[in-house]
């Protein structure tokens, strides 16, 4: 079954420290995965995005793994700010399909 | 470049009324995609059209449905609303469709709460 976890469910940070937020995911065959920042109230918009030949991707403060093998990916923010207080959304996308398979999102909180 | 707009961006209906939930792409943008937000299970991708045409359907009843007009702009359609369609409904624009790599643009989206 093809799925998508994200973990931590949330998370309360300080300002100025790092963090790491996981993805899961099971989806096959596996086309590309993308991270999503959403602030409250508003649509998603995309941080990175990696396909099965890449292993890091970088937007800023944000940085991206994937480990095609054991089907993981991982968002690392550095220097946290208070504007980085949102829900980032793993989503990941079927070869050869218009299929996007979406975590449930870990819910960061940057407190100062 | 004006973002993908959505109206109305808040709706209160009841139970068994149906509903018409607008989306503008950004220009130039020939792909809408619809999905559904909710705490409990995320977000689900309803439809995708292209050129007037549905390209592709998730896993909702038909209850759902939508449409693309020639300017792309596109309509999302519920009828006979329950209480669980209460949710945020987020349209997303690109491009074209099928290009695994192609962004989507949300916009942001129109909360629907339904007594």
């Amino acid at each position: 079954k093809n799925q998508v976890e994200q973990s931590p469910q949330s998370l309360i940070i300080l300002e100025g420290k790092n963090c790491t937020l996981q993805c899961n995911y099971t989806v096959s065959p596996f086309s590309n995965l993308r991270w999503y920042k959403q602030d409250t109230g508003r649509g998603p918009v995309s941080l990175t995005i990696m396909t099965f030949s890449e292993n890091t991707k970088s937007n800023g403060r944000y940085t991206a793994t994937l480990d095609a093998d054991t089907k993981q990916s991982s968002l690392h923010i550095t220097a946290s700010q208070l504007s980085d207080s949102a829900s980032y959304i793993c989503v990941v996308r079927l070869t050869g399909a218009n299929n996007l398979f979406f975590g449930t999102g870990t819910r960061l909180t940057v407190i100062p | 470049k004006a973002g993908v707009t959505q109206t109305p961006r808040y709706l209160i209906k009841t139970r068994g009324q149906q509903v018409t939930l607008s989306c503008s792409p950004i220009s130039g943008h020939r792909s809408v995609s619809w999905y559904q937000q909710t705490p409990g299970q995320g977000l689900q991708f309803l439809f995708e059209y292209f050129s007037e045409t549905q390209r592709n359907k998730g896993n909702f009843p038909g209850r759902f449905s939508g449409r693309q007009f020639s300017n792309s702009r596109s309509e999302m359609n519920v009828s006979t609303l329950e209480l669980g369609d209460s949710a945020l409904y987020l349209c997303a624009s690109s491009l074209v469709s099928g290009v695994s790599t192609d962004t989507q643009y949300f916009g942001p989206g129109t909360r629907l709460t339904v007594l």
